[in-house]
């Protein structure tokens, strides 16, 4: 069974700063998401990562994908009350085509 | 841009009443999931479908039925509501067993009273 952990789950940080997301798996998979998901909303994909070393930026934002140590990272720069959100990972079992999702980690940002 | 819509954005509900959640999306996706997300309880998965007239129970099925008659169109059914089913349903799409990623509808709360 493919397990999904995300830390921290809370995260509060100051605007400005900077910080990581982090997402490990337990199984086998090259197919990483990561989804934003504002409050009282639907998720919203954000990133896709499809291989080993995979890197993907927009804005504040950079995902990272290990698929031989099974991690995922979420990299905040700069971070700015609008990032203020629940972000998502999710794990596809290879072949499956159905992913596993992470607990999410609720990101506050403070002026 | 994918769209997948679901019917409602919020809906009240009886305890014992019939509910049906309709989900539809407009890429020829193979793949659709109906989720149910509870606070500190996650994403859960309810049931979900990789073809017209197929369904895979999820996580937690008891209490729902599904229908896919149609490829772009995925309801979920709740044959007798009840209070613990008060929750936000999520319906997602993805487009085949490669997957790249779900698309998620806008979500419906669902109250039963």
């Amino acid at each position: 069974e493919l397990k999904v952990e995300q830390n921290p789950l809370f995260l509060s940080m100051q605007e400005g700063k900077n910080y990581t997301i982090y997402c490990n798996y337990s199984t086998t998979s090259d197919r990483l998401y990561w989804y934003r998901q504002d409050p009282g909303k639907s998720l919203e994909s954000l990133f896709v990562l499809l291989s080993n070393g995979a890197v993907k930026q927009e804005g504040r934002l950079m995902a990272s994908l290990d698929t031989k140590a099974r991690l995922s990272t979420l990299h905040i720069t700069a971070a700015v009350h609008d990032l203020s959100a629940t972000y998502f990972c999710a794990v596809d079992i290879l072949g499956a085509g159905k992913s596993t999702f992470g607990d999410g980690t609720t990101l506050t940002v403070k002026p | 841009d994918v769209k997948v819509t679901q019917s409602s954005r919020y809906l009240v509900k009886r305890t014992g009443e019939k509910v049906f959640l309709e989900c539809v999306q407009d890429m020829d996706h193979e793949n659709m999931f109906w989720y149910r997300q509870d606070p500190g309880l996650g994403l859960r998965l309810i049931y979900f479908s990789y073809d017209v007239k197929m369904k895979e129970k999820g996580d937690i099925p008891e209490g729902y039925s599904v229908s896919r008659e149609k490829k772009e169109r995925f309801s979920l059914i709740l044959e007798s509501a009840s209070t613990n089913q008060t929750s936000m349903y999520l319906c997602a799409s993805s487009a085949d067993r490669r997957s790249y990623g779900y698309t998620f509808g806008s979500g419906t709360r669902l109250t039963v009273v």
